[in-house]
């Protein structure tokens, strides 16, 4: 099967720095990517990991280790606007993403 | 760029009605479309994944003669949910990818309601 899983929910007050972590198995590996999903809204791009290592996007950070099957998004000097959740996607074969089950961060003053 | 649109945006419908969601990338050409079904806080799932004049291929478990999925042209995929009942209730999202890039576009997706 091939499942990614996220802690459900991530807790963090404004200004601070948080990680959300995903840990994947799948059948056929071609990179992780990274969206963020407001309620009732369309998941947006974030960034995407091919290799392994860091990449960096203004306050958001993504990393892969494929041989620890691991990533994580760093989000940091977070703001109120940042409450949302977020997804980490596998791509595999044909194109496809494979959904992470998503995580529930909550920005607080 | 990179834009694509849904409509309807909402849609309530009776149980054994049929409702089409169309899917249009809006400034790119889509080498590819993918229809998601996402549950209140749940994650995406994927349906199936339509070619231009391809049949589209569904995900495992997902029923082909309920979802019926066309992809008539380069800017357009529709799904059609027939004989829709109330578990059909969920949040369609559309996306679509351009050959020859990774990322995929996502459509600001459909409420579906069904009473």
């Amino acid at each position: 099967g091939q499942s990614l899983e996220q802690p459900s929910e991530v807790t963090a007050v404004e200004g601070a720095i948080v990680q959300i972590n995903c840990t994947y198995q799948t059948s056929g590996f071609y990179g992780l990517s990274w969206y963020q999903q407001h309620d009732g809204g369309a998941p947006t791009f974030l960034s995407y990991n091919a290799l392994d290592g860091l990449e960096e996007t203004g306050r958001f950070s993504s990393f892969l280790s494929r041989s620890d099957s691991y990533g994580y998004l760093l989000l940091q000097e977070l703001q109120m606007k940042d409450s949302a959740s977020y997804f980490c996607a596998a791509h595999t074969g044909f194109q496809k993403l494979v959904f992470g089950t998503g995580t529930r961060l909550l920005v607080s003053p | 760029g990179a834009v694509v649109s849904q409509h309807p945006s909402w849609v309530i419908c009776k149980s054994g009605t049929s409702v089409k969601i169309e899917c249009r990338s809006l400034d790119f050409q889509a080498t590819t479309m993918f229809w998601y079904r996402q549950f209140p806080k749940q994650s995406l799932m994927l349906m199936a994944t339509s070619n231009e004049g391809s049949k589209a291929t569904y995900e495992q478990g997902v029923e082909k003669d309920k979802f019926l999925i066309n992809h008539a042209s380069l800017t357009l995929s529709t799904l059609t949910v027939t004989s829709a009942h109330p578990e059909d209730s969920s949040f369609y999202i559309c996306s679509a990818r351009e050959d020859p890039g990774y990322e995929q576009y996502f459509g600001p997706g459909t409420r579906l309601t069904v009473t």
